[in-house]
């Protein structure tokens, strides 16, 4: 069974930093590419960025509202993906999930997300 | 940025009831379009793939057509379990775009 979990979610001051980690299982991680996705509260959804699979360099795409912000990183080993989140604003604030990205395709399987409340 | 204009907003309907919903696209996208289910404080789920191909492990009464511009997702039968919001997604050029989401209310 593909289950994806994140985590690290929190309460962070703007301008500063948080990571977070996407833990996947039931399925071969290094052969799929990633995507992040936020929901801010009661809104709908965004597309924050992917990450392809080793075989394609793991080559990152982004959002133009976090590019050269957010950083996205995996651990094959680890079968984890990563969201450094840097300089972060008030409106980053949002529900954060991952997502198994197949080939060719939108995200499949998403994670059950993690809050990120930018805040002072 | 591929624009993507989902309609309608929010939508009223009864247990039983045939439902269509529309997603255009700006530009042609070809058949890179899914389509998903999101229930409040839930993951998005993912029923329709391709445009028009069936996710595995759901239900026969949702379906998705269309290519290039025009795409649509039905349900042929409401039941009770499908009051939600449904999102469009499109993957073919990035940024990937969702629609703006459309919920699904008990009449």
């Amino acid at each position: 069974e593909v289950q994806l979990v994140e985590s690290g979610g929190g309460l962070v001051q703007p301008g500063r930093s948080l990571r977070l980690s996407c833990t996947a299982s039931g399925f071969t991680f290094g052969d799929y590419a990633m995507s992040w996705f936020r929901q801010a509260p009661g809104k709908g959804l965004e597309w924050v960025g992917f990450i392809r699979s080793k075989a394609y360099d793991e080559t990152t795409e982004y959002a133009a509202s976090v590019k050269g912000r957010f950083t996205i990183s995996r651990d094959d080993s680890k079968s984890i993906a990563y969201l450094q989140m840097n300089s972060l604003k008030t409106e980053d604030t949002a529900v954060y999930y991952c997502s198994r990205v197949p080939f060719g395709s939108g995200g499949d399987y998403w994670g059950q997300g993690t809050l990120v409340t930018v805040s002072s | 940025d591929i624009q993507m204009t989902q309609s309608p907003s929010s939508l009223s309907a009864s247990v039983g009831d045939r439902v269509t919903i529309t997603c255009r696209a700006s530009q042609g996208i070809r058949n890179d379009l899914g389509w998903y289910q999101q229930k409040p404080g839930k993951a998005p789920k993912r029923l329709i793939y391709a445009a028009s191909s069936l996710q595995s492990g759901v239900p026969s009464r949702f379906s998705g057509s269309g290519s290039g511009t025009e795409f649509t997702l039905t349900i042929s039968s409401l039941q009770p379990e499908d009051f939600a919001t449904y999102y469009c997604l499109q993957h073919s050029s990035y940024p990937y775009t969702f629609g703006q989401g459309t919920k699904l209310e008990i009449k």
